[in-house]
């Protein structure tokens, strides 16, 4: 069974507009880590924002923002005012405490449309 | 600070030949990590150190590849002989383990080519 599920494969967003990139995750771990990660076509992979399955509140880190609804193990990523430069490949990941590796989402690529 | 180091940015090489990725993580880290990056099969993680010693390598794909961490900013990963199917981006990643849930900073990647 797939740990993380991201549904959309592509999104077209208008310039400007928030968009909300899908996320599920699935663990029997109480302690857990959600990353979403960028990948431009130049390819490199960057980090954009972190939760804790123990964080009281939801992560936030610029216009990137993270909506983590633990009963519906949910990890959604938000991207306020959206940009041409937004447009990339995101990926959503899961790292369970009793591990040390990431387990990654197959992604959604976003095409921001001026 | 300086991030992830990866080298080469580009390899074109012919099937059979040693091809030899280097790693620099970044300073203070003490996991590294190797993954391979297709449009067939996404991201996928083939090996990973803890202080300079491998833990899992249950991802490398045959006995053809082989990777190292001789001391703790410094790793090769090293594919003999090669083949076209090897053709991939393969990524270095670091992280400081258990500290912020251990997030991974990658390198900008290898693009390898075998012809």
């Amino acid at each position: 069974a797939q740990k993380i599920t991201q549904t959309q494969p592509g999104m077209f967003v208008q310039e400007k507009e928030a968009v909300t990139l899908d996320c599920t995750y699935d663990t029997s771990d109480p302690s857990y880590g959600l990353f979403w990660y960028k990948q431009p076509s130049s390819g490199e992979m960057i980090f954009l924002i972190y939760q804790g399955s123990y964080d009281q509140q939801n992560a936030t880190e610029g216009r990137y923002s993270l909506n983590f609804q633990k009963a519906r193990k949910s990890a959604n990523l938000v991207i306020s005012a959206s940009q041409l430069g937004d447009s990339a490949m995101y990926f959503c990941a899961m790292r369970e405490n009793r591990d040390d590796k990431i387990i990654f989402g197959k992604g959604t690529r976003l095409h921001i449309l001026p | 600070d300086a991030g992830v180091i990866q080298s080469p940015r580009h390899e074109v090489t012919e099937m059979g030949q040693e091809v030899t990725l280097r790693c620099k993580p970044i300073s203070g880290h003490d996991y590294l990590f190797w993954y391979r990056q297709t449009m067939m099969r996404g991201l996928e993680l083939l090996i990973y150190f803890n202080n300079n010693v491998p833990i899992d390598d249950s991802g490398m794909p045959e006995d053809r590849f082989s990777a190292k961490m001789p001391n703790a900013s410094f790793s090769t990963l090293k594919i003999q002989p090669s083949e076209p199917r090897d053709s991939a981006v393969y990524f270095c990643a670091s992280s400081l383990g258990g500290l912020a849930g251990g997030i991974q900073y990658f390198g900008a990647g290898t693009r390898l080519s075998v012809l």
